[in-house]
């Protein structure tokens, strides 16, 4: 009965390596979001994504590409994964419409930690 | 584009008594205030969010107040208790030509609010 959930909880790699986490949700909503949270706590938006489409791409070094398969899934693949990538990434969901903004539900949230 | 401050960055307060967290947002276009709790390694979790719309709401416990004057919005906790301890983080949301696929949340810094026993 997860509403959002994200694969893997903890991630630990090397610098240089490339690594994907995944995130589904039960929710039904069209929009799904990454949001990155360095080691001060600051949450901050990477993506969003309105079925399938993408949205939001704030400034994101583009070793970052975020696919989403369907409006279920949105999947957050990382390139060459540098030092300063360490963080939790956060998933998140929500419904859309004019009738909005709505309330975004988040993940458990992956600890990526780049050696 | 929007900017939160949040204050203050701590709080210690004893149980039983008052919380009180303040932000200021940038963009008197933003017309919609979440306030989010995140326990330690969990994830962060909607507590109360207020509208443009609307100068307070209140939830039990919780309240936000809003002057969009003054660009500030306040969340309140009364007769705190130790699991009300947590980072609490605001977060403001401006429309735009693409807010009916979703809304973009500028959040403020967090409070770490320390409710002692």
């Amino acid at each position: 009965d997860t509403a959002v959930s994200q694969t893997p909880k903890y991630l630990v790699t090397q610098m240089g390596n490339d690594k994907s986490i995944k995130c589904e949700q039960n929710l039904g909503h069209d929009t799904m979001y990454w949001y990155k949270q360095d080691s001060k706590k600051f949450l901050k938006i990477m993506f969003s994504y309105n079925n399938k489409e993408l949205i939001i791409n704030e400034t994101v070094p583009n070793r970052f590409s975020p696919k989403s398969p369907d409006k279920a899934h949105l999947n957050l693949h990382i390139n060459s994964l540098e030092l300063g990538d360490s963080a939790v990434y956060f998933c998140a969901s929500s419904q859309s419409g004019l009738a909005g903004p709505y309330e975004q539900y988040f993940g458990p949230g992956t600890r990526l930690t780049v050696t | 584009g929007e900017n939160v401050e949040q204050h203050p960055s701590t709080l210690s307060v004893q149980e039983g008594d008052s919380a009180v967290i303040k932000c200021t947002y940038s963009d008197s276009a933003s017309n919609y205030f979440p306030w989010y709790k995140q326990e330690l390694g969990k994830r962060p979790q909607l507590i109360i969010d207020i509208r443009s719309n609307v100068g307070e709401k209140k939830d039990q416990r919780i309240a936000v107040t809003l002057n969009k004057t003054a660009k500030h919005f306040s969340l309140h906790i009364t007769e705190t208790q130790p699991e009300d301890s947590a980072v609490y983080f605001c977060a403001a949301s401006t429309p735009s030509s693409l807010m009916e696929y979703g809304n973009k949340l500028v959040f403020g810094a967090g409070t770490i609010l320390r409710v002692k026993s």
